[in-house]
């Protein structure tokens, strides 16, 4: 199985900073790597996929990046709706899976 | 829009089988699109239990492979979620999503909203 390590476990910040998460893959999985947003009591929203395609509907201040195994999702400017937990997923190849989760929350 | 909505009991005894359906709608259920179920222990990530493709294939988590059924009826656009033997550990908020399609990075791009299943006599 793939390995998604995802870090950090938690992060405190403030409306207005820049914050970035990163996941990390075990072996290669290309540019398939998505990203989703969980608030408590619902369900993930995919926000990134492909490593870096916004999904529709997405504010910009999200983006993602690659370097080689490592990926990056990075909001410009926290809003108060971005403090939730974010998770990572390889779509390259079953069994799919996930990074354990960053907390982000209000500093 | 398409919208995902699952069903089913929300307690089932241990050494049962957890049943849930997920009904699909406001969008096509074929074209080359994956149905998965996904799950989440309270307090916890992310598991993938698997798939059914659009033509009836399978492929599922191979830590459950033995306890798992996922199948479709394309007339009633809804999959279907069988789990075998459960234990406490089954316990969990139980997703259905829709991933695949042309183009696709196979990302989960619609989710139903989550039904919670506890295993407890």
């Amino acid at each position: 199985d793939i390995q998604m390590t995802q870090f950090p476990s938690s992060l405190s910040a403030s409306v207005g900073d820049r914050v970035t998460i990163t996941c990390r893959a075990s072996q290669s999985i290309s540019y398939y790597l998505n990203w989703y947003q969980q608030r408590p009591g619902k369900a993930p929203k995919l926000l990134i996929y492909a490593a870096s395609s916004l999904q529709s509907g997405v504010p910009s201040r999200f983006s993602g990046s690659r370097s080689g195994t490592d990926f990056n999702v990075t909001i410009s400017s926290l809003q108060p709706d971005d403090f939730a937990t974010y998770y990572c997923q390889q779509s390259y190849g079953t069994p799919y899976t996930f990074g354990q989760g960053t907390k982000l929350e209000i500093k | 829009q398409v919208q995902l909505q699952e069903s089913g009991p929300g307690l089932v005894q241990p050494s049962e089988t957890l049943s849930l359906t997920c009904i699909v709608s406001g969008g096509s259920f074929s074209n080359y699109y994956y149905w998965s179920w996904i799950r989440q222990p309270p307090g916890k990530g992310l598991e993938w239990i698997g798939y059914i493709y659009y033509d009836g294939s399978t492929n599922y988590n191979p830590p459950l492979k033995s306890r798992v059924t996922i199948s479709v009826d394309t007339a009633k656009n809804q999959f279907s979620l069988k789990l075998t033997s459960v234990t406490a550990a089954d316990t969990a908020v139980y997703y259905c999503a829709r991933h695949g399609g042309s183009g696709s990075y196979y990302q989960f791009d619609y989710w139903g909203q989550g039904t919670l299943v506890t295993v407890s006599s």
